[in-house]
């Protein structure tokens, strides 16, 4: 089961790109790599998923390095709304279980004016 | 389409009295889960169900007890709640299952229940 790291939290301003990166060494060839986002008193939301390279959404962009042991989730030109706690999971890609479901303490994301 | 529904949003017990989190979902998923999250920490899971008649132990399940009742609900229940157990509860689904590969492991979550015991 892969462990992730992560910031405890970061700052930034309006208008900044942000990258957050976790790390997770022992990331298994099957498992997937998924970010997610939670506002103070909601659940958290799905942001984005990906195995390796670069994915992108209308949300944000996931890189993954050729060795997959650290990913980077960047949101562009962020606002005061993209204040929240992200988290980085490694899931697996087949089967069921609870692997994969430890959200940890995340990263708390603070955008300032 | 509702997605995830949770209810009551709020409750307040006395040391030693029971209760049931009702949760509900209408997107045909497969699996449910239930996780606690307290003030400054992440979540973490008390108990899922891959399949409609399955449960499982998640990270922290002492002093609950869940319910698959059909494919679309799964509650938990505080037999004896503890002053331990404050904190605000999520269930979630997806459409994951065991056995099978695929990406559907993207959870959904419900507005959460915040519970306090006195």
């Amino acid at each position: 089961l892969a462990k992730t790291t992560q910031p405890i939290s970061m700052d930034s301003y309006e208008g900044q790109e942000v990258n957050i990166t976790c790390s997770h060494n022992n990331i298994a060839t099957n498992d997937y790599i998924t970010w997610y986002q939670q506002f103070p008193s909601q659940g958290p939301r799905f942001i984005i998923q990906g195995y390796k390279t670069k994915v992108t959404n209308e949300v944000a962009s996931l890189f993954i390095p050729a060795d997959r042991k650290s990913s980077t989730l960047s949101l562009p030109r962020v606002s005061l709304s993209d204040t929240a706690v992200y988290y980085c999971l490694v899931v697996p890609y087949s089967g069921g279980g609870a692997d994969g479901l430890t959200f940890g303490k995340g990263t708390h994301l603070i955008i300032q004016p | 389409n509702a997605g995830v529904t949770q209810t009551p949003k709020f409750q307040v017990l006395k040391t030693g009295q029971s209760m049931t989190l009702q949760c509900a979902q209408d997107m045909n998923h497969n699996s449910m889960y239930w996780y606690r999250q307290d003030p400054g920490m992440g979540l973490r899971l008390i108990y899922y169900s891959a399949s409609e008649g399955t449960t499982d132990k998640g990270e922290v399940p002492n002093g609950y007890n869940v319910s698959r009742l059909n494919k679309r609900e799964f509650s938990l229940r505080l037999e004896s709640a503890a002053p331990s157990q404050t904190s605000v509860y999520f269930c979630a689904s997806s459409a994951r299952t065991t056995g099978t590969s695929g990406s559907d492991y993207e959870q959904y979550f419900g507005p959460g229940t915040r519970l306090t015991v006195t």
